[in-house]
C-alpha cells in the first residue's frame, strides 16, 4: 500500500524556519517525481515546489522562490521541504504528493501537516 | 507563469442534474490539464487527466474536455457522494497551477 506520511509542521515565528519531511512507503521512491502543496484554512490549493526523481531538477511557485529548498534522499525513501524566511501567509496545511508514471499528476497525496507563522 | 481561472467558484445543484465547470488558462496548455475532487478533511482525488483521460476507478459520469486555453468537466448525473470542491490544474510547465476551486453544493 502506497502511503506517504507528513512530519515537522508546528509552529514558527515570523522570519524563522521549519524543516518538513516526507516518508514513503510501498512503491519505488526513487523512480517518481515528487511534490509539495499547501492548503490555506479555507482556501483552494496551491502548488509549492516540485522535485525530479533523481534529484536534480527542483522547481518552486514564485510565492516560495528563494525562501523555500525542495530535496529528497532516495536512501531513505523521504522527501523534504525547508522552509526559511517565514511569513504569516505560509500558514497552512502543507502535503507531499506522487507524481504518477502513467497520468503524470499527483495520484497519492499524503494527509498534509499544519504549519502556523505567528509570533 | 500561467495562471487558472475557473467558473462558477460555486454551483447548486441536486441529485440528477448535469453538471459542468469551466477552468481557464492565461496561455495555451495543449491537453495538459487535470481536474481534481476534494472533500472536506480529505486529500484530493485525481479524476481526469491530460484533459479528457478517466483515472483508473472513477466513475464514467465524470468526463473532461477542451485544448488550448479553455476546458470543461462534466459530470452526467450528479449522485450524492459528487457534492465536493473540484480543483482544475495545468501540468505544462512545472509550475503546476491550480484554480481556484469550484464548490458543488446542494440546492
Amino acid at each position: 500500500e502506497v502511503q506517504l506520511v507528513e512530519s515537522g509542521g508546528g509552529l514558527a515565528q515570523p522570519g524563522g524556519s521549519l524543516r518538513l519531511s516526507c516518508a514513503a512507503s510501498g512503491f519505488s521512491f526513487p523512480s517518481y517525481a515528487m511534490n509539495w502543496v499547501r492548503q490555506s484554512p479555507g482556501k483552494g490549493l496551491e502548488w509549492v515546489s516540485a522535485i525530479s526523481f533523481h534529484g536534480t531538477d527542483t522547481y518552486y511557485a514564485d510565492s516560495v522562490k528563494g525562501r523555500f529548498t525542495i530535496s529528497r534522499d532516495n536512501s531513505k525513501n523521504t522527501l523534504y521541504l525547508q522552509m526559511d524566511s517565514l511569513r504569516a501567509e505560509d500558514t497552512a496545511v502543507y502535503s507531499c504528493a506522487r507524481v504518477g508514471l502513467t497520468t503524470a499528476n499527483f495520484d497519492y497525496w499524503g494527509q498534509g501537516i499544519l504549519v502556523t507563522v505567528s509570533s | 507563469d500561467i495562471q487558472m481561472t475557473q467558473s462558477p467558484s460555486t454551483l447548486s445543484a441536486s441529485v440528477g442534474d448535469r453538471v459542468t465547470i469551466t477552468c481557464r488558462a492565461s496561455q495555451s496548455i495543449s491537453s495538459w490539464l487535470a481536474w481534481y475532487q476534494q472533500k472536506p478533511g480529505k486529500a484530493p482525488k485525481l479524476l481526469i487527466y491530460k484533459a479528457s483521460s478517466l483515472e483508473t476507478g472513477v466513475p464514467s459520469r465524470f468526463s473532461g474536455s477542451g485544448s488550448g486555453t479553455e476546458f470543461t468537466l462534466t459530470i452526467s448525473s450528479l449522485q450524492p457522494d459528487d457534492f465536493a470542491t473540484y480543483y482544475c490544474q495545468q501540468y505544462n510547465t512545472f509550475s503546476r497551477a491550480f484554480g481556484l476551486g469550484t464548490k458543488v453544493e446542494f440546492k
